[in-house]
C-alpha cells in the first residue's frame, strides 16, 4: 500500500522567508509524486511533478520540490514567501495499480505568510 | 482550453433528498475521477470514470454512484442524503490514465446537507 505523510498541518512563515513544506511517502514500486495547491474555494492545481528524470523539479510560481529516493522525500520549496502563497498544499503520490492510476493524497499543510 | 468546469457550485439540501452533481472534463481528457473533500478527512478518493465505465472505486457506500456519458461528461449522483456528506466535491480529468498524468481539478461542488 502506498501512503503519504505531511508533517505540520499548518506552518507559518514570515514575508520574504524560506518555504519548506515537508512530503514523505511509502511505496512499494517507484511513484510518480505531485504537489497541488488549493486556494479557499477553489479546486486543486497543479504546482509540479515528478515522473523520471531530474530529481529537482521547478514549478509555477517559484516552488521546487527535489526527489529524493533514499529518504523517501519529496519537500516542496520556495527561497522567499510571498502573501499570495497562503493557500494549502498537498502532497501526492500515484502509482499504477492493476491497470489504473492509484492516487494517494496526503492531508494537506495550510501555509499561512505573515507581513 | 477550458479548465474543468462543475455544476451547481453550491448546493443546500436536506437529509434524506437525493442530488446529481456534474462535471464537464478538460476536451479530450478521457478520465473523470471524483473525490470528497472534509475537514475531518481530507482528500477521499470516490470512483474514476473512462470511457464511459467504473474503473475504480474508492471505500464509500452504495448510495454514491455515478456515470460518465460518450463525451466524457459525468455525473454523481448521491442518494438518501446524511448530514456526513456535507463537503466539497471534487472532479478531476487526465487525459488518459496513467500514473503519471496529471489531474486537472474543476473548483468543487459545496454540498451542504441540513
Amino acid at each position: 500500500a502506498q501512503s503519504v505523510t505531511q508533517l505540520g498541518s499548518h506552518v507559518s512563515v514570515s514575508e520574504g522567508a524560506l518555504v519548506l513544506l515537508r512530503c514523505n511517502y511509502s511505496s512499494s514500486v517507484p511513484p510518480y509524486l505531485f504537489w497541488y495547491v488549493q486556494y479557499p474555494n477553489q479546486g486543486l492545481q497543479l504546482l509540479l511533478k515528478y515522473t523520471t528524470g531530474a530529481t529537482l523539479v521547478k514549478g509555477i510560481n517559484g516552488f521546487e520540490a527535489e526527489f529524493k529516493k533514499s529518504e523517501t522525500s519529496f519537500h516542496l520549496t520556495k527561497p522567499s514567501a510571498h502573501m499570495s502563497d497562503a493557500a494549502e498544499y498537498f502532497c501526492a503520490v500515484t502509482k499504477n495499480s492493476g491497470g489504473y492510476q492509484k492516487v494517494t493524497f496526503g492531508t494537506g499543510t495550510k501555509l499561512q505568510v505573515i507581513p | 482550453k477550458a479548465g474543468v468546469t462543475q455544476t451547481p457550485r453550491y448546493l443546500i439540501k436536506t437529509r434524506g433528498q437525493q442530488v446529481t452533481l456534474s462535471c464537464s472534463p478538460i476536451s479530450g481528457h478521457r478520465s473523470v475521477s471524483w473525490y470528497q473533500q472534509t475537514p475531518g478527512q481530507g482528500l477521499q478518493f470516490l470512483f474514476e470514470y473512462f470511457s464511459e465505465t467504473q474503473r475504480n472505486k474508492g471505500n464509500f457506500p452504495g448510495r454514491f454512484s455515478g456515470r460518465q456519458f460518450s463525451n466524457s461528461r459525468s455525473e454523481m449522483n448521491v442518494s438518501t442524503l446524511e448530514l456526513g456528506d456535507s463537503a466539497l466535491y471534487l472532479c478531476a480529468s487526465s487525459l488518459e490514465r496513467g500514473a503519471a498524468d496529471t489531474q486537472y481539478f474543476g473548483p468543487g461542488t459545496r454540498l451542504t446537507v441540513l
